[in-house]
């Protein structure tokens, strides 16, 4: 059965401190990683990752996919409050384009 | 602005009853996706639809039906097979194809009354 596990479930930190922010999977042809922020309703798409060892940027986020460990990791520097959210990792079976999604990270950042 | 929009966004059920999520996408997107999602955990998969008139059971679909008669609906009924409905319920959609990301509703929130 297809899995994935997030960790920490929480995380609470300073602002203008940086996290890292875990995903392990068991996926049987495994296709490609996601990261997701949920704040109050809507999941927004953040990055994929398909390729181990490359690492995507946006701004003050990045991420990075170890296809031999079967992780990934969220970096998010300099922390701001409205980092504050759940992030969902996700993983996508080749094939059945569908994702099994981790239990999520609840990120709080305190001023 | 395109994007999926999901009605209502607070529902409440009664014991015995059937209700039905909207779930509607003017993306173009081919294959849609309906989620539970329980506090403290993440996602689960009910159903989905890779193209009009098919879907697929997820890993949750007990307690649910969903029909797919137009590219741009995607409805889920929960019955009252489904004894224990309380929880919050995103739609998604993609376009079918490899390394396209799902994008959501704003969800809706279902409770029993």
């Amino acid at each position: 059965e297809d899995k994935v596990v997030q960790s920490p479930l929480s995380l609470v930190v300073h602002e203008g401190d940086t996290v890292t922010l875990n995903c392990s999977y068991e996926v049987t042809n495994f296709r490609s990683l996601l990261w997701y922020k949920q704040e109050k309703k809507a999941p927004t798409f953040l990055f994929m990752l398909t390729s181990s060892g490359i690492e995507k940027k946006s701004g003050r986020l990045s991420s990075i996919l170890d296809k031999k460990e079967l992780s990934s990791i969220l970096n998010i520097t300099a922390t701001q409050t409205g980092d504050s959210a759940i992030y969902l990792c996700a993983v996508e079976n080749q094939g059945a384009q569908k994702l099994v999604f981790g239990q999520g990270t609840r990120l709080t950042i305190n001023p | 602005d395109g994007g999926i929009t999901q009605s209502p966004k607070y529902l409440f059920r009664k014991e015995g009853q059937n209700v039905t999520l909207s779930c509607e996408q003017n993306l173009n997107h081919d294959a849609m996706y309906w989620y539970r999602q329980d506090p403290g955990q993440g996602l689960r998969l009910i159903y989905y639809s890779q193209i009009v008139n098919d879907f697929q059971k997820g890993d949750i679909a007990e307690g649910y039906s969903v029909s797919r008669e137009k590219k741009e609906s995607f409805p889920l009924t929960v019955t009252s097979a489904q004894k224990n409905p309380t929880a919050f319920y995103l739609c998604a959609s993609s376009i079918r194809g490899l390394n396209q990301p799902q994008h959501f509703g704003d969800g809706t929130r279902l409770s029993i009354l």
